[in-house]
């Protein structure tokens, strides 16, 4: 079974920083999925990124970028010029790829809080 | 606009009234799913379906059952609430590929005493 890790419950920082949230996971599998979805007070769960574990290159979306160190299973995000708008919980979560179920197996969240 | 709409946004029953909890997605997706969270455990898989009549358990699926007769629906179904089902819930769909993740629903918070 997969198992998620987000080590780091809560998390501040000034506008304007950049801030990493970290994320480890466990699994027997080669190729599988990885995101980062957030969740702003709204409750709304909103996909930050993915990466697949098959490509080297790190995903980047705008001010949001992870480092993906498929070794050492390792997923963390990077919020570059952090924004007021960023203040939410983040999650880490796992697919793999296997024709079945596509369970994402999430970690228990960073509540990150951006201080103006 | 592509969306997963689930009803009602907020519930509070007793024990052991009957509740449906709908959700219905407009993107066509072949794979839909329902999640509970709870604080410090994030979310985990209740049920899942990859097509219509074609449903199976995920991690939590005591209490809970779940139907898709078409394919946009897929309703969760609590018989008999008790008070350790309160929590926020969510239904998700996909396209059945992992490319892009679910789409999840706005959340359905429900509170059984």
């Amino acid at each position: 079974a997969q198992t998620v890790t987000q080590s780091q419950p809560e998390m501040s920082v000034q506008e304007a920083e950049t801030v990493t949230l970290s994320c480890t996971y466990d699994t027997s599998e080669n190729n599988y999925y990885l995101f980062w979805y957030k969740q702003p007070p709204s409750r709304q769960m909103i996909l930050v990124i993915r990466q697949e574990a098959y490509k080297q290159q790190n995903a980047t979306e705008n001010r949001f970028s992870v480092n993906f160190q498929k070794a050492a299973k390792s997923f963390s995000l990077k919020i570059s010029d952090s924004q007021l708008g960023d203040t939410a919980m983040y999650f880490c979560a796992f697919m793999k790829t296997r024709f079945g179920n596509e369970k994402l197996t999430f970690g228990t969240g960073t509540r990150l809080t951006i201080i103006p | 606009e592509a969306q997963v709409t689930q009803n009602p946004r907020y519930l509070i029953t007793v024990t052991g009234k009957k509740l449906t909890v709908t959700c219905s997605q407009n993107m066509n997706h072949e794979y839909m799913s329902w999640y509970r969270q709870d604080p410090g455990l994030g979310l985990r898989q209740i049920y899942y379906s990859m097509n219509v009549e074609v449903t199976d358990k995920g991690d939590v699926p005591e209490g809970y059952k779940v139907s898709r007769k078409e394919k946009r629906n897929f309703p969760l179904i609590l018989e008999s609430p008790s008070p350790n089902q309160t929590s926020l819930y969510f239904c998700a769909s996909s396209l059945g590929t992992g490319t892009y993740g679910y789409t999840f629903g706005s959340g359905t918070r429900l509170t059984v005493v």
